[in-house]
């Protein structure tokens, strides 16, 4: 299995201040056809994960143009330019390259 | 916009079956090419992909369930359906239903709340 690395686990961070969490897979998530299935969720407390960004940069329908994936085969960053007090929760990196689907250990996003 | 909405059992004894379903509207679970997926998340927080199911049938299981594990799909009903056999408590978890983009678009778009599924005696 691909395994899928974050960093940090627990972030604290200012509100209106940017934050950054990094994914590492253990293998290239380029698939044949050339795309990198990499996808990043948010899981709000108490809420299901949501999907932000799929293909390692486009953004959801509907989420804020304040977060941002970037990265290319086994290194991946999320951002979130301007933090607001509704994105605290569990941020998760996401592989769909090869089966089984793999999910980072998750990266808790708290305010100071 | 599509949902997904999960129903079963909120306790299951060990080595007994765990059967969930999960209703979508919103839009057909025939059309689109999406497949669909369930994912467990264990009370440490961490996701665990299941499996997935496609409107004709086609499966692919995680392989440290596979042995387990059944996903099912009634297309006239816009349901499919899970089964887990001969569960533990290590099998206690939050389980979604989802959907899956399919070909050229692999990444999960859309989940249900969840079912809090408890194994115990």
């Amino acid at each position: 299995d691909i395994v899928m690395t974050q960093t940090p686990l627990s972030s604290p961070v200012t509100l209106g201040q940017p934050a950054s969490i990094s994914c590492t897979s253990s293998q290239s998530l380029v698939y044949r056809d050339g795309k990198t299935y990499l996808s990043w969720l948010q899981q709000r407390p108490g809420q299901p994960p949501r999907l932000l960004i799929y293909k390692i940069s486009n953004r959801f329908s509907g989420v804020p143009d304040r977060f941002s994936g970037s990265g290319a085969g086994t290194d991946f960053t999320l951002k979130i330019s301007r933090v607001e007090a509704e994105d605290v929760g569990v941020y998760y990196c996401m592989q769909a390259t090869q089966f089984p689907y793999t999910f980072g250990q998750g990266t808790k996003l708290e305010i100071k | 916009q599509v949902q997904l909405q999960e129903s079963g059992p909120g306790l299951v004894k060990p080595s007994q079956t765990l059967s969930l379903t999960c209703t979508v509207s919103g839009g057909s679970i025939s059309s689109g090419g999406y497949y669909w997926s369930w994912i467990r998340q264990h009370p440490g927080k961490d996701l665990e992909w299941i499996g997935y199911i496609s409107n004709s049938g086609k499966t692919y299981y995680n392989p440290s369930l596979k042995s387990r594990v059944t996903i099912s799909i009634d297309t006239s009903k816009d349901q499919f359906s899970l089964s887990l056999n001969s569960v533990t408590a290590a099998d206690t978890a939050m389980y979604y239903c989802a959907r899956d983009g399919g070909g050229g678009n692999w990444y999960v778009d859309y989940w249900g709340q969840g079912t809090l599924v408890t194994v115990s005696s």
